[in-house]
């Protein structure tokens, strides 16, 4: 089955870019997924990036992936303190479409 | 439209208790998916259900069993409650089986005691 590896935590001030990593191992993985989970709340679908992409940009948010070397990235510019929450990103081969294997996400937060 | 709506949003249940969760999809949705989120950890995948039949199912024993109905509500049924069924239960739906990214509820903070 996929695994998923984040790490845990990024601190970051406001108006700096935050880059929160992500590896995975299962390379039949053919959409990628970024979601962000604020306090008590369910998951908001971010952004994603198809496998045959290396880069996808969406406002102030940048996905980068390398598929040879399975890593994932979600890059956000100018970090605001509304950012602050715990991202996930969810690789899906497209037999395992919507039964994601998240990992323990990484939780962001913003200083001002 | 309306999003995805998750019933109730907390509830305390006593070990060896049966329970049941409510999920209404997005309008347009055919498609659920539940999962279970332990605090700390990301949710995990517990079975996913496609026009009414289950399609799919994560690494959970039989005594979490599910339904959807015509109109593409849903439901997740967990018998005989265990300390470690406390969770955020989270439903998400979609247009489609295939891959489309989903709308996730709120979701049900279960704690059992």
């Amino acid at each position: 089955g996929e695994d998923v590896e984040q790490s845990l935590f990024l601190s970051v001030r406001e108006g700096d870019s935050s880059v929160i990593n992500c590896t995975y191992t299962d390379s039949s993985s053919t959409y990628l997924y970024w979601y962000k989970q604020e306090p008590g709340a369910g998951l908001q679908l971010l952004t994603y990036i198809f496998s045959n992409m290396d880069m996808k940009q969406d406002q102030r948010l940048t996905v980068l992936l390398n598929k040879k070397d399975k890593h994932l990235s979600l890059r956000i510019a100018d970090t605001q303190t509304g950012d602050s929450a715990i991202y996930f990103c969810a690789p899906e081969a497209e037999a395992n479409a919507g039964k994601s294997t998240f990992g323990d996400g990484t939780t962001l937060t913003v200083k001002p | 439209e309306t999003g995805v709506t998750q019933s109730p949003t907390h509830l305390i249940k006593t070990r060896g208790q049966q329970v049941t969760l409510r999920c209404s999809s997005q309008s347009g949705h055919n498609t659920v998916s539940w999962y279970q989120q332990a605090l700390g950890q990301g949710p995990q995948f517990i079975f996913q259900y496609y026009r009414e039949e289950e399609n799919g199912r994560g690494n959970f024993p039989p005594r979490f069993s599910g339904l959807q109905f015509p109109n593409y509500s849903s439901e997740l049924n967990v018998n005989a409650l265990e300390l470690d069924d406390s969770a955020l239960y989270l439903c998400a739906s979609s247009p489609g089986s295939g891959s489309y990214g989903y709308t996730f509820g709120s979701g049900t903070r279960l704690t059992v005691v």
